[in-house]
């Protein structure tokens, strides 16, 4: 069992280029997140999607972008990436949003914006 | 929105309990959650509380006052292995959760 998993582990790239960040569930968990995490600032919410076929704006989503075309896979998009988007990624599912249902996280992607 | 405040970090012995404090001002409150993050990991579930009073899971409990904006994650007999970040982490009736910037805690042999 696969759980949840995000792609690539690492990433470095130039400022002004786009990337997209990889995650896909195998749990057919219905709701599936994105955070970015950086230090003494903690988890924050860019986008999350509640089903299939809708998303929805986090704390932090300038500079972002999602999609969720089925249950297993939530891509984030970074259009034009700048050095202030220097962080940890981490993607989460969710069998539910409410009652006693945690988030799943993936193990995270470290990506550096030079 | 949410303001979520615990400690930065926190040292105790081996053996030992350590209770890792959490407030929170909410704009609206649709339980409270608990993970632990080892460094260079990803977050893992530890608590859920959405009613006040304590909830425990062997070694861990959680406590929560939603009068007061507060909760707790006590930890007994501390391990070598308990050393890792603890997250407070809010939802609201959007069904988001906000989550605090961790606490550190140190188990010291």
């Amino acid at each position: 069992i696969a759980g949840i998993t995000q792609a690539p582990t690492s990433q470095i790239l130039a400022a002004g280029r786009r990337m997209t960040l990889r995650c896909t569930q195998d749990m057919r968990h219905n709701a599936m997140y994105w955070y970015r995490q950086d230090l003494g600032l903690g988890l924050r919410l860019i986008h999350y999607s509640n089903t299939a076929g809708t998303t929805g704006k986090g704390e932090v989503p300038d500079g972002y972008s999602v999609s969720r075309a089925n249950t297993d896979d939530f891509p984030l998009t970074l259009a034009s990436a700048v050095p202030s988007q220097t962080s940890v990624y981490f993607c989460a599912s969710s069998e539910g949003t409410s009652g006693a249902h945690e988030q799943f996280f993936g193990p995270g992607t470290r990506l550096t914006v030079l | 929105g949410q303001n979520i405040d615990q400690p930065t970090e926190m040292t105790a012995t081996e053996g030992a309990i350590v209770q890792i404090n959490c407030t929170y001002q909410t704009s609206g409150f649709n339980g409270l959650f608990w993970y632990q993050q080892h460094a260079g990991e990803a977050p893992t579930f530890l608590s859920y509380n959405v009613l006040d009073g304590l909830e425990e899971k062997g070694r861990f409990s959680s406590f929560l006052s939603r009068s007061k904006g507060y909760s707790y994650l006590l930890l007994k007999e501390l391990q070598m292995k308990d050393s890792a970040s603890y997250l407070c982490a809010v939802r609201d009736h959007d069904y988001k959760l906000s989550f605090g910037a961790g606490t550190t805690v140190t188990v010291r042999a």
